[in-house]
């Protein structure tokens, strides 16, 4: 069974950094693209960020550039995502992803003073 | 651009059916999507994947009340005898070797 477990929300002030965790398990990790997308309150779904299935290559939403970075370590079957320069407006709950056929529960990201 | 289109909002009565429609930008009728399952207070499920044939592939679990279809540039979700906890918000998707893309999804409301 496909499982992926996000952790490391929490409440962070403005500027302030979080990173991100998924745990993969029940797939070959090293098989897949892997995204991260999150969900402001009462809002739709948004990617944020994107990595190739050998870390190679990333891609970002605009908004994100510069700030974020996301990264994988295939031996750990784990996807990070860095957050630097937090905003307000990154507040949201912020899900992992399998390509487009799997999710986790998603965790909460809080930027608040 | 490449986008996603969805109405914002849909109902149907108990035990009805209803076709949930996601329309894919000019120049990008070929690709497939997937269509996601969001209920209140949770998160999202993958449905399953329409391809640019119309054909689709369900995930695992899903019932068979769900099915998908597509023509031209549309690609459509079907639910048919709906019941209450289908009462959803409803994403389409496309993916591909970089960014994926989301539809500004469907409040389907069962009434």
């Amino acid at each position: 069974e496909v499982q992926l477990v996000e952790s490391g929300g929490g409440l962070v002030q403005p500027g302030g950094s979080l990173r991100l965790s998924c745990a993969a398990s029940g797939f070959t990790f090293n098989n897949y693209w892997m995204h991260w997308v999150r969900q402001a309150p009462g809002k739709g779904l948004v990617w944020v960020s994107g990595i190739k299935s050998d870390g190679s290559t990333t891609f970002y939403v605009d908004s994100v550039k510069g700030r974020f970075t996301i990264s994988r370590d295939n031996a750990k079957n784990t996807l990070y995502l860095q957050m630097n320069s937090l905003r307000v407006e990154d507040a949201a709950v912020y899900y992992c992803a399998r390509s487009y056929d799997s999710w986790g529960q998603g965790t909460l990201v809080t930027v608040s003073s | 651009q490449f986008m996603l289109t969805q109405s914002p909002s849909a109902s149907a009565s108990l035990g009805a059916s209803v076709k949930l429609t996601c329309t894919l930008s000019s120049g990008h009728s070929s690709n497939a999507i997937a269509w996601h399952q969001q209920q209140a207070e949770k998160g999202p499920r993958f449905l399953l994947r329409v391809n640019n044939d119309g054909s689709h592939i369900k995930g695992d679990g899903i019932p068979d009340r769900f099915s998908g279809s597509g023509s031209g540039a549309e690609r459509y979700l079907s639910i048919s005898s709906l019941q209450s906890e289908d009462e959803a918000d409803y994403y389409c998707q496309t993916w591909g070797t970089g960014p994926i893309l989301f539809g500004g999804g469907t409040k389907l409301t069962v009434l």
